[in-house]
């Protein structure tokens, strides 16, 4: 989900869970999307893309689903891990060019043994 | 490769002094973003060049900011003078490709704190 102001939705799973992050994107001409994971003190760490023409994609315990019709983009976590703790940023680029990618809020993950 | 560096990691200054943010991409790479974080707007775009050359630097947020890249392999983000309201996280990424492909790599940061 997307945050307002200071608060970060959170989501809280246990360790061994799968985890479900979502974002929402506004702008319907976004061809490429982007998953980060953000740990407490480090930039921003690619995790996996996809485009506009793929409905989903996978990684090593990771997919991402992204659903043109709704506008909206979810990362699936499977088998959480104590390192997975970590703020998850949604990124989009807009238009398809030569342009700065647009983060969402990010979403805070938290995992619990 | 040792990554995006960034320097310095921290910053504190005074308000109205001069601050200078410097980063150095990966080798290679032909795209260069600058980007500032803080807990009310997130991460917000400031400038980005391809082949050194400044694209788009509409998410500048006043004059006092400026950015440069004099060569492949080192820009910087210069603010003058600097306000309390410029306190912020600022990262620097670097890409091969324009317009996406495999992510943008970031650096560590620059925590800036403007007193």
């Amino acid at each position: 989900g997307e945050s307002v102001g200071l608060h970060l939705p959170t989501l809280s799973v246990q360790e061994g869970d799968n985890s479900i992050i979502n974002c929402a994107y506004s702008n319907s001409a976004s061809d490429y999307f982007i998953w980060y994971k953000q740990e407490s003190g480090k930039g921003p760490q690619f995790i996996i893309d996809i485009r506009s023409n793929m409905d989903k994609r996978q990684g090593q315990r990771v997919t991402v689903l992204l659903n043109k019709t709704v506008k909206h983009l979810s990362l699936q976590i499977a088998a959480t891990q104590p390192g997975d703790s970590a703020v998850y940023f949604c990124a989009e680029n807009r238009g398809g060019g030569a342009d700065g990618l647009t983060f969402g809020k990010g979403t805070h993950l938290i995992i619990q043994p | 490769d040792a990554g995006v560096i960034q320097s310095p990691r921290h910053e504190v200054t005074e308000m109205g002094q001069e601050v200078t943010l410097r980063c150095k991409p990966i080798s290679g790479h032909n795209s260069l973003f600058w980007y500032r974080q803080t807990m009310m707007r997130g991460l917000e775009l400031l400038i980005y060049f391809n082949n050194n050359v400044p694209i788009d630097d509409s998410g500048m947020p006043e004059d006092r900011f400026s950015a440069k890249m004099p060569n492949a392999s080192f820009s910087t983000l210069k603010i003058q003078p600097s306000e309390p309201r410029d306190s912020a996280v600022y990262f620097c990424a670097s890409s091969l490709l324009t317009g996406g492909g495999g992510g943008y790599t970031f650096g560590s940061g620059t925590r800036l704190t403007v007193v």
